[in-house]
């Protein structure tokens, strides 16, 4: 069975300041990988997906994130957070190949920007 | 391209109660997905729907139930409500090959008192 392993629960971050959010996965075979941000009161947004090739992937709002597949991380960094950044983020996995859509999520990061 | 939407957006009921909740994908998409987001266990997937069939499943009892209909519309109903039952639920549409991004609605949280 797969697992996602967000390591922080929380991270507060100065404006300006870069910032980290660490995912790590467990499965027996290949993965895709996504991050999604969740504003309050709304649904989902995909910041970036890693599926084949170069392993930093770069997304929307300035978020990149980098496949480590020998440590099995898939951490998205942002070098300078703004206010607006405020949220929370998820990391999830689906299977390569796999039947049909299923995502499997960490258990999120609250990142609270603060002036 | 309108975004998936999701009605009704809140929803009270009442212990031992059904709801219906419903999904309209972005045009075009023919899967539906279904995931239950509750501050205790996160978002957890509930199934999926792919020209009208079930293509998966996640564990839920057989409380939770869902369909969609020939214009990819997805509904899911639980019977007979918990308390555990609140929770924000939402669903994602995308064209159906697993590696394609699904798009999320805004949900529809469900208060079952």
């Amino acid at each position: 069975a797969q697992s996602v392993t967000q390591l922080d629960s929380q991270v507060p971050v100065f404006e300006e300041a870069p910032v980290e959010l660490r995912c790590n996965y467990s499965s027996s075979v290949s993965v895709y990988l996504f991050w999604y941000v969740q504003y309050p009161n709304q649904g989902l947004q995909l910041l970036l997906k890693y599926l084949s090739g170069s392993t930093l992937v770069k997304g929307i709002n300035g978020f990149e994130a980098e496949f480590n597949k020998s440590q099995t991380s898939f951490h998205l960094r942002k070098p300078s957070v703004h206010i607006s950044d405020t949220a929370e983020y998820f990391c999830a996995v689906s299977f390569h190949k796999a039947a049909g859509n299923k995502l499997t999520f960490g258990g999120g990061t609250r990142v609270l920007v603060k002036p | 391209k309108a975004g998936v939407t999701q009605t009704p957006r809140y929803l009270i009921k009442t212990r031992g109660q059904q709801v219906t909740l419903s999904c309209s994908p972005i045009s075009g998409h023919r899967s539906v997905s279904w995931y239950q987001q509750t501050p205790g266990q996160g978002l957890q997937f509930l199934f999926e729907y792919f020209s009208e069939t079930q293509r998966n499943k996640g564990n839920f009892p057989g409380r939770f139930s869902g369909r969609q209909f020939s214009n990819s519309r997805s509904e899911m109903n639980v019977s007979t409500l918990e308390l555990g039952d609140s929770a924000l639920y939402l669903c994602a549409s995308s064209p159906g090959h697993v590696e394609e991004t699904q798009y999320f609605g805004p949900g529809t949280r469900l208060l079952v008192l």
